[in-house]
């Protein structure tokens, strides 16, 4: 019962570097996002998924890239981390586009200084 | 830019009491979600309203839509301490109703 998880947790990154976060899941669901979360700003949409091999932009793409290798994996990188990256990331993914509910994982707490 | 704003931002009740929480959204949906976040948590699906439904229940939670005034509200009775959380409304209006756009959500806290 593992649903969807993400890794890390927590980082800290210095400006300019990069790393790769991991979400997984396994209830073998074809759609999947990356969430930003910010204070006082609800959740915004990075990237999403509508399958294994397919990516498209969401609301605020910039200075992310995401890949979809295997269906049951979402990456999201940061080529190069700027301090306005500093954010919690959810990873989501339902059965159907936002006609049944999204699962969520527990969050991953980004600090860039 | 966000679809669904909730109001109001933070409220705090008393063990026992009702609390309501509002949000209204700008483009047509097919359907809204509400979801519920504890601190340092992801977010939990709570219920999910089609555009023509009128109401819906789930054991102490209430949903209301109003498709004509663009809104929704969601009613928790006989709150507990355990309902302290953000609560947020989601519509299937992002990315070409490929994914859910959130609202800024509203901050409940319980008084035991």
């Amino acid at each position: 019962n593992a649903g969807v998880t993400q890794t890390p947790k927590f980082r800290v990154l210095k400006t300019g570097q990069s790393m790769t976060l991991l979400c997984a899941q396994d209830m073998n669901h074809e759609y999947m996002y990356w969430y930003r979360q910010d204070p006082g700003m609800g959740l915004r949409l990075i990237h999403y998924s509508v399958g294994e091999g397919t990516t498209a932009k969401g609301e605020v793409p910039d200075g992310y890239n995401v890949s979809r290798l295997k269906k049951q994996n979402f990456l999201l990188g940061l080529e190069s981390a700027a301090p306005s990256q500093t954010s919690v990331y959810f990873c989501a993914s339902s059965y159907l586009p936002a006609d049944t509910e999204a699962f969520f994982g527990q969050g991953t707490r980004l600090t860039v200084v | 830019s966000q679809q669904g704003e909730e109001d109001p931002q933070a409220l705090s009740i008393q063990e026992g009491e009702n609390a309501t929480m509002n949000c209204s959204y700008k483009t047509s949906i097919n359907n809204l979600q509400w979801y519920r976040q504890n601190s340092g948590r992801g977010l939990v699906h709570l219920i999910l309203i089609r555009s023509n439904e009128r109401e819906k229940h789930s054991g102490r939670l209430r949903v209301t839509l109003d498709t004509s005034k663009k809104s929704s509200s969601l009613l928790i009775t006989a709150s507990r301490a355990a309902d302290t959380a953000s609560y947020f409304c989601a519509t299937d209006a992002g990315a070409g109703r490929r994914a859910l756009t959130f609202g800024s959500g509203t901050r409940l806290q319980v008084q035991p």
